[in-house]
């Protein structure tokens, strides 16, 4: 059964740092690129990061491009986001997904909240 | 970038109603379109890829169909259980994915 579970989310102040991971399980992790896909309270769905299997190739939205690092560990079949110069509309469920070959997310973990506040 | 306008926003429909949501990209994207299925609290789950195809499990109430600019999602015979928000996402250009607005449907 594929599992993805993320952690580290939690209180942050403006202009704070924090480290998101996502450990997965059920599948070849190492074969599959991986997505962060994010959800302010009561919005809907932002796609905000992409890296491939092999971490050759990583992509970012616009909003968070220059603050977020996407990277990834197969050896610990780990994904993670680092996450720095947090906004107040960063706030959000952050939810790591796994990208279909060729297509869009097709597991999701249950997500991690991350809130900034001052 | 492409943008996807998904409608309605809201519905309320009785059990066993057919319901219908339509979603519009900004540009033609083949058929590169997925649905998914979010109940409240729970993350979202993929219910239609590639525009018309029914992932494994998933009930044969619910369809999809249309290609380019112009799709639908379609739940035969609603169901309680069925009660959650719906979004189009387009993958037309990946890596970078872009997702509708939500449809969040409700029993009369």
């Amino acid at each position: 059964e594929v599992q993805l579970v993320e952690s580290g989310g939690g209180l942050v102040q403006p202009g704070g740092s924090l480290r998101l991971s996502c450990a997965a399980s059920g599948f070849t992790f190492s074969s599959y690129s991986m997505n962060w896909v994010r959800q302010a309270p009561g919005k809907g769905l932002e796609w905000i990061s992409y890296i491939s299997d092999g971490s050759s190739t990583l992509y970012y939205a616009d909003s968070v491009k220059g603050r977020f690092t996407i990277s990834r560990d197969n050896a610990k079949n780990s994904l993670y986001l680092q996450m720095n110069s947090l906004r107040a509309e960063d706030t959000a469920l952050y939810y790591c997904a796994r990208a279909r070959y060729g297509s869009g997310p097709d597991y999701w973990g249950q997500g991690t909240l991350v809130t900034v506040s001052s | 970038d492409i943008q996807m306008t998904q409608s309605p926003s809201s519905l309320s429909a009785s059990v066993g109603d057919r319901v219908t949501i339509t979603c519009q990209a900004s540009q033609d994207i083949t058929n590169y379109l997925n649905w998914y299925q979010q109940k409240p609290g729970k993350a979202p789950k993929l219910l239609i890829y590639d525009a018309s195809n029914l992932e494994t499990g998933v009930p044969s109430r619910f369809s999809g169909s249309g290609s380019g600019t112009d799709f639908t999602f379609t739940i035969s015979s609603l169901q309680p259980e069925d009660i959650a928000t719906y979004y189009c996402q387009q993958y037309d250009n990946l890596p970078s994915l872009t997702f509708g607005g939500g449809t969040k449907v409700e029993i009369k």
